[in-house]
């Protein structure tokens, strides 16, 4: 099955500026993560789909975070605007619904770099 | 609140020796623990699961309720097993919240 797809991978923008993240889960998959992981630490959730509902934001910083889950399938992560300490790897992660354990795939994740 | 603990940043040993990365956790309920692993420019992936007691790639991980651990094993390192590992834990019910620990990075010495 295809995997967790991601764009774009890598992205450089000044601070102030506006920039947004897509992410495209396995075919199925209700659940959807977005992760941020700064160098050198485990990834934050910083919100959690089911389908197109939000089911824990708690984490993300809304004064400047937003993201969305059109029609339960895509997402996209909104940062605006962008700050130098928001540098870090963003993975988008997937899975099924329900069921004990399921597993959560990642994308290859999208490095933002502020300036 | 839940947590996750990785007391080991950086782990480093010889091929052949034992490894155990070091996994606690917080969580008042009833837990669902993993082991993910990121290999150099891949993508983070499942090793394993404490509902599966299985052995993947040599590596174990058993739950221990009392101690609140889920520490990885393996009794034979290779070289191919450096990594990084990071512990998971997700929240049963509701949400089912995955939170990850800070992960280690292991390096196996030829």
């Amino acid at each position: 099955e295809a995997g967790v797809a991601q764009s774009p991978r890598y992205k450089i923008i000044e601070k102030r500026q506006s920039v947004a993240f897509w992410c495209n889960p396995i075919s199925g998959h209700a659940t959807l993560y977005w992760y941020q992981q700064i160098l050198g630490q485990g990834p934050k959730l910083l919100i959690q789909f089911q389908n197109n509902g939000v089911v824990d934001d708690s984490q993300l910083p809304k004064d400047r975070f937003s993201a969305e889950r059109l029609k339960g399938v895509d997402s996209t992560l909104k940062i605006q605007p962008a700050k130098l300490e928001d540098s870090a790897v963003y993975l988008c992660a997937s899975t099924t619904l329900r069921g004990l354990n399921t597993e959560a795939f990642f994308g290859q994740g999208t490095r933002l770099t502020v300036v | 609140a839940q947590r996750v603990t990785q007391p080991e940043k950086l782990l480093s040993v010889f091929k052949g020796a034992p490894v155990e990365l070091k996994c606690n956790y917080s969580y008042s309920g009833s837990p669902e623990l993993f082991w993910y692993v990121q290999y150099s420019r891949q993508r983070l992936q499942l090793l394993l699961r404490h509902i599966s007691r299985e052995s993947i790639k040599g590596f174990t991980a058993d739950l221990n309720k009392g101690e609140t651990s889920f520490h990885l094993k393996k009794p034979f390192a290779q070289e191919e097993d450096s990594a990084m590992y990071y512990c998971a834990l997700r929240v049963s019910g509701g949400a089912q919240k995955l939170v990850f620990g800070q992960g280690t990075r292991l390096t196996i010495n030829p």
